[in-house]
C-alpha cells in the first residue's frame, strides 16, 4: 500500500511570489488535513478536507487555501509570499482516527 | 494558554528505564487523544491514541488518560536509544481531524 505522497520536497520562493503544494494521500482515504510546522510554532493545524469539502480549518490567514479533488488529492496554495511563511509543510491522511503524515514539503521564502 | 502543554524537556534516561511523558489540554470537548513520536528531519509517526480514562497498553508504551484533570500522559518501559525522537502530544474535538498539537517533548535515551 503506498503511503502519503507530497510534492515538492523543496521549494524556494521569493516574498510576494505565490506556490502551490500536491498531496496524494493513501489509496482510500478521503480525509487530508495540512499542518504548517516551524522552530517556533511547532505543528499547527491549516484545514481539513474531507470528500471535496473544507470540514475543518485552523487559525491562518485568508493567503492560505486549499482544495481536494474527486480522487481525493489535495491541494494548499499560500499567496503572497513572506519570510515568514518559511515552514515545513506537511499533509496528513486521515481514516479511522488515525492520521498517515507526508514527508513533507520545505518551503523556503527568501 | 495554549491548547496543548508539554514540557519541552529535554528528557533524559538511561537505557532500560521507564521514560515518562506528560501533556495537559484546556478543550474539555476533546475527544481524541494522540501521542506521535517525531525524529529530526522526519515527519510525526503515531504511536498510541486513547479515547477513554484509564490506561492503554501497546508493547513498551503505556497511555493514560485522565479527562477530570484533563492530563494525558505516554510511559515507555525499557526505553531504547531508539526511542530518542520528540513526542508530540495531540489532541481532537469531535468532527473531523483538526487535530491541534503541543510543542512537544525531547527524549534521550543514553546507552
Amino acid at each position: 500500500k503506498a503511503g502519503v505522497t507530497q510534492t515538492p520536497r523543496y521549494l524556494i520562493k521569493t516574498r510576494g511570489q505565490q506556490v502551490t503544494l500536491s498531496c496524494s494521500p493513501i489509496s482510500g482515504h478521503r480525509s487530508v488535513s495540512w499542518y504548517q510546522q516551524t522552530p517556533g510554532q511547532g505543528l499547527q493545524f491549516l484545514f481539513e478536507y474531507f470528500s471535496e469539502t473544507q470540514r475543518n480549518k485552523g487559525n491562518f490567514p485568508g493567503r492560505f487555501s486549499g482544495r481536494q479533488f474527486s480522487n481525493s488529492r489535495s491541494e494548499m496554495n499560500v499567496s503572497t509570499l513572506e519570510l515568514g511563511d518559511s515552514a515545513l509543510y506537511l499533509c496528513a491522511s486521515n481514516a479511522h482516527d488515525e492520521q498517515f503524515f507526508g514527508p513533507g514539503t520545505r518551503l523556503t521564502v527568501l | 494558554q495554549k491548547e496543548v502543554e508539554q514540557n519541552s524537556g529535554p528528557l533524559s534516561v538511561p537505557e532500560g528505564a521507564i521514560a515518562s511523558l506528560n501533556c495537559t489540554y484546556s478543550d474539555r470537548g476533546s475527544q481524541s487523544f494522540f501521542w506521535y513520536r517525531q525524529y529530526s528531519g522526519k515527519s510525526p509517526e503515531l504511536i498510541m491514541f486513547i479515547y477513554s480514562n484509564g490506561d492503554k497498553e501497546d508493547g513498551r508504551f503505556t497511555a493514560q488518560l485522565n479527562k477530570a484533570s484533563q492530563y494525558v500522559s505516554l510511559l515507555i518501559r525499557d526505553s531504547q536509544p531508539s526511542d530518542s525522537a520528540t513526542y508530540l502530544c495531540a489532541v481532537a474535538a469531535s468532527g473531523g481531524f483538526k487535530t491541534i498539537f503541543g510543542a512537544g517533548t525531547r527524549l534521550f535515551v543514553k546507552a
